[in-house]
């Protein structure tokens, strides 16, 4: 099993939908959650921390689920600029010091 | 204030030889990383540094791939000698401290022939 596993879509939504992904992790002594978006062709940029009580920013939620141990990503009304890949860190080992990153969702919106 | 520099951009090499890529993070942040991306996937960790200490470097393919930062500022990674599955963009990250948000330069995108 990977340690941190997303389903690589690609996700396809019109304009104005709401789409979720989610993102499981293997280590459940797991410590920081982040979401980060990557354009095509471009570096990974923060788009929000997850904490255990949940965040919100904008149109973007995340959700921590350690229990079941994944976490969320809601985004809604969906725009065209959305469009990209969508990569969940997890910090998995026991010193909860390594950074490591799913394989990434993609996805695209529609007109 | 200034992003994670990296360079060179762009390289193409042939099989077997050597290649270095430099990287200079966001001043006074002392978590260094880096992460190699193969098209369609995930960035993999492959050395992470805290000032001029290795942190974890258990991904490093430590046969052919060095890396040093040795006044616990600029890095280098070095890959001698190249194989083509070393075709990749290789990202350099850093954060404030370890465990904090990632800042990533524009990577290094590596061609082997």
């Amino acid at each position: 099993r990977k340690e941190v596993e997303q389903d690589p879509g690609p996700f396809n939504v019109p304009e104005g939908a709401t789409v979720a992904f989610n993102c499981t992790y293997s280590n459940s002594a797991s410590q920081s959650f982040f979401w980060y978006r990557q354009d095509c062709r471009k570096e990974p940029k923060l788009l929000m921390s997850v904490y255990s009580s949940g965040n919100e920013d904008g149109r973007f939620t995340a959700q921590l689920n350690r229990a079941s141990q994944y976490i969320s990503l809601l985004i809604r009304d969906s725009k065209l600029s959305d469009s990209a890949t969508y990569l969940c860190v997890v910090t998995v080992n026991n010193a909860g010091n390594m950074l490591t990153f799913g394989g990434g969702t993609r996805l695209m919106v529609k007109p | 204030e200034a992003g994670v520099a990296q360079s060179p951009r762009y390289k193409i090499i042939e099989k077997r030889q050597s290649v270095a890529f430099w990287c200079n993070p966001i001043s006074g942040h002392a978590t260094l990383y880096w992460y190699q991306q193969i098209l369609g996937q995930g960035p993999k960790l492959l050395i992470q540094f805290q000032n001029n200490g290795v942190v974890d470097d258990s991904q490093l393919p430590k046969d052919r791939f060095s890396a040093e930062r040795l006044k616990g500022v600029d890095s280098t990674l070095k890959i001698q000698p190249a194989k083509l599955e070393d075709s990749a963009v290789y990202l350099c990250a850093s954060s404030l401290v370890v465990r904090e948000k990632l800042f990533f330069g524009s990577g290094t995108q590596l061609s082997v022939l």
